[in-house]
């Protein structure tokens, strides 16, 4: 099994422009996270998919971020336009459905993002 | 206040000697706990989960103590690669079955020889 895959696994690039970070969760997997993680704030959750659709997307910083799921294999989480305070590390992770509400999640080897 | 607090360390630790901390929490309404360990500039991976009576893995105990809301990590017998910073995980009962979802900043502990 591959994993949680994420792309790009390194981003640099300078404010203002629109950035994109790609996940592919783990197949068979309904449950899909993203989440940032910072030196300050430690790893905090953006928003969550549960069979492709939004369920909590409270942790969303601000209207200049949303994330799609348009199927099962496939989400995005787009900065537009990005700042500096946005540099992170961005992991996507992956649940399967359960007996148990709360399975392991499984994260991707997360994208470095840098906003210069 | 942080809804999930953790002591940051490091935890200096000898190898083979016994490491133990905690994490407080304070939404009482939480009902899963967990801890992931996180290598240096990898990904965070399930270590274990909480359960009420408490749980041993090999060398790893956790504990649970919903009266204090916090729960506690112990690592027996610590090896070298036991290096690492652990984050606790706390969910909060919502309408939706994944709930309210928090991590800790994470502790990190250091082995050394």
């Amino acid at each position: 099994d591959a994993g949680v895959i994420q792309s790009p696994r390194h981003e640099v690039t300078e404010m203002g422009q629109e950035v994109t970070l790609r996940c592919k969760p783990i197949s068979g997997h309904d449950y899909l996270f993203w989440y940032r993680q910072t030196m300050m704030r430690g790893l905090e959750l953006l928003i969550y998919f549960n069979n492709n659709v939004p369920i909590d997307d409270s942790g969303m910083p601000e209207d200049r971020f949303s994330a799609k799921m348009p199927n099962a294999s496939f989400s995005t989480l787009k900065i537009q336009p990005s700042e500096p305070r946005d540099s992170a590390v961005y992991f996507c992770a992956s649940s399967e459905p359960g007996q148990s509400s709360y399975n392991e999640q499984f994260f991707g080897p997360g994208t470095r993002l840098t906003v210069l | 206040r942080k809804e999930v607090e953790q002591d940051p360390g490091p935890f200096n630790v000898p190898e083979g000697a016994t490491v133990a901390f905690n994490c407080t929490y304070s939404n009482s309404a939480s009902q899963s706990f967990f801890w992931y360990r996180q290598d240096c500039r990898k990904e965070p991976k399930l270590l274990m989960s909480v359960y009420s009576s408490g749980n041993e893995d090999g060398r790893f105990t956790a504990q649970l103590n919903r009266a204090s809301q916090y729960i506690s990590l112990l690592i027996r017998d610590s090896k070298l690669s036991d290096s690492a910073t652990y984050l606790c995980v706390v969910i909060a009962m919502t309408t939706d079955s994944w709930g309210k979802l928090q991590f800790g900043a994470g502790t990190q502990v250091v082995v050394t020889p």
